[in-house]
């Protein structure tokens, strides 16, 4: 089996501060860890994955993830918020490698809201 | 490139009406999935598809029903609408042979049962 916790619904920040988004995940063996944001009445857009070596992952918009495999955590960050930042973000996982049958399912958070204000 | 293309992007059902909801990808990819949305619950897996002629059972499948002719459709059947029902329906795909690929969404179709 295989979860996805975001343990915050929400968080605040002020543009220009930093943000943190945080998850963790259990599953057996070893994981792929990705990151999805969904603006208002959209679908799911990619944002970042994890897949193996640099702990440190860069993706779109300027942000980037910390995978920490002892704290099972994969946090989403970012230096500088920007209000057009605002949206629903998702954390899923997937266990590594190709399960036949299995159909490669993720398994998502709850997200969570950020919001970024002036 | 389309995508992954959902119809329609909104509707109102009464309770106990039938409703198909419509997805394609133009990717060629073999797996594809249907999720619902809803707030504070994130998304659950209600089918998904291995490949034409192939579905399974995901979290949620109870009240729905799908099929898969070809790679390109995978339609979800509602047979008799109820207000639980009343959710927000994502399509998605994702290339088998990229072991660790993501998936690719549709916009949704945003359901309400009344």
């Amino acid at each position: 089996a295989q979860s996805v916790a975001q343990p915050e619904d929400q968080v605040n920040v002020a543009e220009g501060n930093p943000l943190t988004v945080k998850c963790t995940y259990s599953v057996s063996g070893n994981p792929y860890l990705f990151w999805y944001v969904q603006y208002p009445n959209r679908g799911l857009q990619f944002l970042l994955k994890y897949i193996t070596g640099d702990n440190l992952v860069k993706g779109s918009y300027g942000f980037e993830a910390e995978f920490n495999k002892s704290q099972t955590s994969f946090h989403l960050k970012k230096p500088s918020a920007l209000v057009s930042d605002s949206a629903l973000y998702f954390c899923a996982v997937r266990r590594r490698g190709i399960l036949t049958g299995g159909g490669n399912k993720l398994t998502f958070g709850t997200g969570t809201q950020l919001k970024v204000e002036l | 490139n389309a995508g992954v293309t959902q119809t329609p992007k909104f509707r109102i059902l009464k309770i106990g009406q039938s409703m198909t909801l419509q997805c394609a990808q133009d990717m060629n990819h073999n797996y594809m999935y249907w999720y619902r949305q809803d707030p504070g619950m994130g998304l659950k897996l209600i089918y998904y598809s291995v490949g034409a002629g192939i579905t399974d059972k995901g979290e949620v499948p109870n009240g729905y029903n799908v099929s898969r002719s070809t790679t390109e459709d995978f339609p979800l059947r509602l047979e008799l609408a109820a207000p639980s029902q009343t959710s927000v329906y994502f399509c998605a795909s994702s290339d088998p042979t990229d072991s660790a690929g993501g998936y690719t969404f549709g916009s949704g179709t945003r359901l309400t049962v009344v």
